[in-house]
């Protein structure tokens, strides 16, 4: 099946204690990205990736590191998580084109105490 | 600089009339337009997308929305609303223009969208 997963689906931490948030899909899609979705706001991009070893910053990049070593992975890592990360987290992909369309995972919710 | 807004936060239609979620988009160049929709605790769905062509687009689960150049709007719409269509609604926007945006996607803020029995 055609996917994009997330691990881990929940997650609570404390302040400062860093964190990985993998992100990988079966689907050969050179593009992927990282958003977070806080109440009000919608979805604002953090991080993406044209292809294996091009990442770019989104528009709420700060306090967040990616890395794509691989095509299909794409962890999202926060090295001192603070409060106000605290969000949902979602990846997406998609095969290239901006025609085209993109996968969502199914989110991880992070709260950082 | 690329944008959509969404004017409705919420939107409550009757089951069986019609619905309409709004959208409006500011880019600089031609624009490729999508709905997504995400149900709770679910990560967002596609429903449809406009890229060229025909202004009025069908998509998934009976939805369909028209794209107006003249009032930059793309607003989905619905024929006869069902109570399982309750979810947030996401319109967003990318352009056609290569080199600025890189095709990245851009989001509204979403539309809660209510169906009652």
């Amino acid at each position: 099946e055609a996917q994009v997963t997330q691990n881990p689906r929940y997650l609570i931490t404390v302040t400062g204690k860093k964190l990985t948030v993998t992100c990988s899909q079966n689907m050969n899609h050179e593009y992927m990205s990282w958003y977070r979705q806080d109440p009000g706001l919608g979805l604002r991009q953090i991080y993406y990736s044209m292809n294996v070893e091009v990442t770019d910053k989104g528009d709420v990049p700060e306090g967040y590191k990616v890395s794509r070593k691989e095509k299909r992975n794409f962890p999202l890592i926060l090295e001192s998580p603070s409060p106000n990360q605290t969000s949902l987290y979602f990846c997406a992909s998609r095969w290239g084109p901006r025609t085209d369309t993109q996968y969502f995972g199914p989110g991880t919710r992070l709260t950082v105490l | 600089a690329q944008s959509v807004a969404q004017p409705e936060d919420q939107v409550n239609v009757a089951e069986g009339n019609p619905l309409t979620v709004k959208c409006t988009y500011s880019v600089s160049e031609n624009p490729y337009l999508f709905w997504y929709v995400q149900y709770p605790n679910r990560g967002l769905q596609f429903l449809l997308k406009y890229i060229t062509g025909d202004n009025l687009v069908k998509g998934s689960y009976g939805f369909e929305a028209e794209f107006n150049k003249s009032q930059t709007s793309f607003h989905l719409k619905k024929p006869s609303a069902l109570v399982s269509d309750s979810a947030l609604y996401f319109c967003a926007v990318t352009a056609a223009d290569r080199g600025s945006t890189l095709g990245r996607l851009y989001f509204g803020r979403g539309t809660q969208l209510t169906v009652w029995p």
